[in-house]
């Protein structure tokens, strides 16, 4: 079945420590993917995308994402993660020229002082 | 940037009543627009895409008689649940494409409903 996997429902990091957060998809084709990030009672916010091209993207907030297609992943990073940045982040894919849109399951982040 | 806005933000209703959610984008013209559902501590289901002028495609799953998704104009859609029941209380989301598609959706606050 077609899916968007996030792997991690919660992770917890230090801050100042570096963050990985874990994403697959299985769709026939390379999709358009995408990292949302929700704060407590916000809407959603675009943290970065990519279509094609360079397969290392960055986006906001100092927030990058490596696509690799062998792995059918798309996975989010930072550095350097600030307390900040606690919230629920979510992958999503774009198909058939953005008519339709898919969500991972979602992240939590906790960030320890 | 572009803003999406949806209205009302809270809603509570009795069971059996139909309840009506606005979207709308207000400073750019969204040829799709999409409707999820959110429940707690988990993650956005896409429930359709409604293209203006047409008729929502809906997900499987999702009961279209139940959920009525409207796209009249390029700045609105909306969404009714029908004879609402407690298992409907949800938080309902929207988004929008803008018309360049650019591919970035922009996000409405997001409408929660409560059933009795």
């Amino acid at each position: 079945a077609q899916s968007v996997t996030q792997p991690d429902i919660h992770i917890t990091v230090s801050e100042g420590a570096s963050l990985e957060l874990r994403c697959n998809y299985s769709y026939g084709a390379t999709p358009y993917l995408f990292w949302y990030v929700q704060s407590p009672g916000q809407g959603l916010q675009l943290l970065l995308k990519y279509f094609s091209g360079d397969t290392l993207v960055q986006g906001i907030k100092g927030f990058e994402a490596e696509f690799k297609r062998s792995q059918s992943s798309f996975n989010l990073r930072k550095p350097s993660v600030h307390w900040s940045d606690a919230a629920e982040y979510f992958c999503a894919v774009g198909l058939y020229n953005f008519n339709k849109f898919y969500f991972g399951s979602g992240t939590k982040l906790n960030v320890k002082p | 940037g572009a803003v999406v806005s949806q209205h009302p933000s809270w809603v509570i209703c009795k069971s059996g009543t139909s309840v009506k959610i606005e979207c709308r984008s207000l400073d750019f013209q969204a040829t799709t627009m999409f409707w999820y559902r959110q429940f707690p501590k988990q993650s956005l289901m896409l429930m359709a895409t409604s293209n203006e002028g047409s008729k929502a495609t809906y997900e499987q799953g999702v009961e279209k008689d139940k959920f009525l998704i409207n796209h009249a104009s390029l700045t609105l859609s909306t969404l009714t649940v029908t004879s609402a029941h407690p298992e409907d209380s949800s938080f309902y989301i929207c988004s929008a494409s803008h018309r360049d598609n650019s591919g970035e959706l922009f996000f409405g606050e997001g409408s929660r409903l409560t059933v009795l």
